[in-house]
């Protein structure tokens, strides 16, 4: 059974680029046919999907986001990666890692806590 | 992008009753719909895919139906486990932009 586990600094500087690693565990990220996505929640509010990577390696992002998001694999690490640049405080949310073979999300990470502040 | 648009936004209900939760899209999205349970503290949980297929482990009193753009979430008989927040999620493959509705809170009556 996949597991995935977030990683990465709890805290961001305004105008600085937020960066999360998810780790996958109980099988390979290049294998079979999965999209690798991040997915975030502001306290108090709804999820908002973030964007997703392929396992070929084509992106897609959040329209709104799109300026200022990149998702990468690193195959050798069993790992896919977010980073989110020009942060501000809107971007203060709990960020998931998760994953599927078609669009419902069947495995997600525990969440972490990223707050934007100087 | 798709907008999903959830109602009610909570819904008060007793334990043993029924809960309806409605979900629409703003185009259609043929049956590539998803319901998930949010617990405080917890990722969430996928409950039904393909807008009516149970996911591993749901219990029967969950179901799903509809297609297009109206789904429905409804739970048959409320149990204490049961008391969270629901978001209906669209996955249609075009355009590439997979969004949530803003959620429904179960709450106790």
């Amino acid at each position: 059974q996949v597991q995935l586990q977030e990683s990465g600094p709890g805290l961001v500087k305004p105008s600085q680029t937020l960066s999360l690693t998810c780790t996958v565990s109980g099988g390979s990220i290049s294998s079979g046919s999965y999209y690798w996505s991040w997915i975030r929640q502001p306290a108090g509010k709804g999820l908002e999907w973030i964007g997703r990577i392929y396992t070929s390696g084509s992106t897609n992002y959040n329209p709104s986001l799109k300026s200022r998001v990149t998702i990468s694999v690193d195959t050798s690490k069993n790992q896919f990666s977010l980073k989110l640049s020009s942060v501000t405080a809107a971007d203060t949310a709990v960020y998931y890692c998760a994953t599927t073979t078609y669009g419902d999300y069947d495995y997600w990470g525990q969440g972490t806590l990223v707050t934007v502040s100087s | 992008e798709i907008v999903m648009t959830q109602s009610p936004a909570t819904l008060s209900v007793s334990p043993g009753e029924r809960a309806t939760l409605s979900c629409r899209a703003s185009q259609s999205v043929s049956s590539n719909l998803a319901w998930y349970q949010q617990k405080p503290g917890q990722a969430p949980r996928l409950l039904i895919y393909g807008a009516s297929t149970r996911a591993t482990g749901i219990p029967a009193r969950f179901s799903g139906s509809g297609s297009g753009t109206e789904f429905t979430l409804t739970i048959s008989s409320l149990q204490s486990e049961d008391f969270a927040v629901y978001y209906c999620q669209q996955y249609n493959n075009w355009p590439p932009s997979w969004t949530f509705g803003q959620g429904t809170k179960v709450e106790i009556k």
